[in-house]
């Protein structure tokens, strides 16, 4: 079964600050991994979609890695500013699965 | 442009009620899905749908019932409710099935959640 990690669980930086999200994840026979955000009493919000013959996908002033064969995967955000405050969730998709399977999320705070 | 819409978006209920969660999207998605979110679990896969009268069970399925008649809708039942099943509700639906093409059809979109008490 597959687990995920992400480190850490919360974060508070400044804004301004560039700032890295991990995820790790126990199976690495993936298909692809998806990065959320979730706003509070929120749904969540696709980030990104990194499929598995990719290493890298970018959105603005994000940018996710992966790295299939360590199992990790790592969300970038540069210039970080207030409207960024949210929980992060990452969710790798395995073969075979039939959802998604996702770590507990970092809550990010920045401050103004 | 509505996307993806869950009603009711509170609902409080007492043990051993029926409770009927709706969801509808309007992509005309092939694949939904219901989660519940908990504290100290995260998301969890209910029950999924790969098109209409096509459902399976998920990971913590007992005590729900699911079913889809029409593309766009995908309502969750729980059958009697129980104190246990208080939690946040999220439908999902995507183009394509996840796991089955490593495209970015399979990306999932989100309803905005039901959140359930059950007393």
């Amino acid at each position: 079964k597959q687990e995920v990690t992400q480190i850490p669980a919360a974060l508070s930086v400044p804004e301004g600050e560039n700032l890295v999200l991990n995820c790790s994840f126990t199976d690495s026979a993936i298909y692809n991994l998806q990065w959320f955000r979730q706003d509070p009493g929120k749904g969540l919000t696709s980030l990104l979609l990194i499929q598995s013959s990719q290493r890298e996908q970018t959105s603005g002033r994000l940018n996710a890695s992966l790295d299939k064969s360590s199992g990790r995967s790592t969300l970038y955000i540069a210039a970080s500013q207030p409207g960024d405050s949210a929980t992060y969730l990452c969710a790798p998709i395995g073969r075979g699965a039939d959802g998604l399977t996702f770590g507990k999320g970092t809550h990010l705070i920045i401050q103004p | 442009d509505a996307g993806i819409t869950q009603s009711p978006r509170y609902k409080i209920t007492e043990t051993g009620r029926q409770v009927t969660l709706m969801c509808h999207q309007t992509w005309s998605h092939s694949y939904m899905f219901w989660y519940r979110q908990d504290l100290g679990h995260g998301l969890r896969l209910i029950y999924y749908s790969a098109a209409a009268d096509i459902t399976d069970k998920g990971e913590v399925s007992d005590g729900y019932v699911v079913s889809r008649s029409k593309t766009e809708n995908f309502p969750l039942t729980l059958e009697s409710a129980t104190r246990s099943q208080t939690s946040v509700y999220f439908c999902a639906s995507s183009e394509a099935g996840i796991g089955t093409s490593g495209s970015r059809g399979e990306t999932q979109y989100f309803g905005p959640g039901t959140r359930l008490l059950v007393l």
